[in-house]
């Protein structure tokens, strides 16, 4: 059983609807992370939180919303998508983020396909 | 311009074989490394991770070693398996003044097993 659980894991959705990816980790760590990986493009990072607050917010457009209501769970809520936001939505956790030695654990992610 | 890369995007190993995949880094701060494992339809797999004061950490039939000189990281599947085919990821750990760390991940290789 995976550490780190993503809901749902596909998704097909048009430009003018309004979804949400979950993300819920049972490590008990305090930070978590949303990335998104593209064919042939190493893993960008979108946003992490660091113990429910936002610390990075790696220039990604407002049409993508992060909510981190608690340190277990994480969303990305998503309106107004273009095509080009079709990819996987990977949701990652560590233990914290001040922290440089400790890996960050990775959920299946949510495949993402805009029409 | 990226500051984790890979020598070969794809390695094709016989079963049984050992496989090395090796990884560039350009920042000479980066503190961490890690590998991941990333199968068809999955997440990224934590396999591995160094610290920067190390040489070589061995794990169960995997190696890996950094060599700070040349700022240049390797993973060594000893034995490889069918199982064993994925793509592998090498990222680095860079912790700037804001204290936060922060990971940055090569684009990957594909290790192609045959049986």
């Amino acid at each position: 059983e995976t550490g780190v659980t993503q809901t749902p894991r596909h998704l097909v959705m048009g430009m003018t609807n309004k979804k949400s990816l979950k993300c819920e980790q049972h490590l008990g760590h305090n930070a978590m992370y949303w990335y998104k990986q593209s064919a042939k493009k190493p893993l960008e990072l979108m946003f992490v939180y660091n113990f429910k607050e936002q610390t990075e917010n790696n220039s990604v457009p407002s049409r993508f919303s992060p909510e981190c209501p608690n340190s277990s769970h994480l969303f990305l809520h998503l309106h107004t998508l273009q095509p080009e936001d079709s990819a996987l939505y990977l949701c990652a956790s560590s233990q914290a983020q001040q922290l440089s030695n400790q890996p960050q654990h990775f959920g299946d992610g949510t495949r993402l396909s805009i029409l | 311009g990226e500051s984790v890369g890979l020598h070969l995007p794809t390695l094709s190993v016989q079963e049984g074989d050992n496989s090395i995949i090796n990884c560039a880094y350009s920042n000479s701060a980066s503190d961490y490394f890690i590998w991941y494992k990333q199968e068809s339809g999955k997440g990224p797999q934590f396999i591995i991770d160094i610290r920067s004061n190390m040489d070589k950490r061995q794990g169960q039939r995997v190696t890996v070693l950094l060599n700070k000189t040349v700022k240049h990281l390797s993973l060594q599947i000893a034995a490889t398996q069918p199982g064993d085919s994925a793509v592998y990821f090498c990222a680095e750990n860079l912790r700037p003044s804001s204290g936060y760390s922060t990971l940055t991940f090569g684009k990957g290789t594909m290790l192609l097993v045959s049986p």
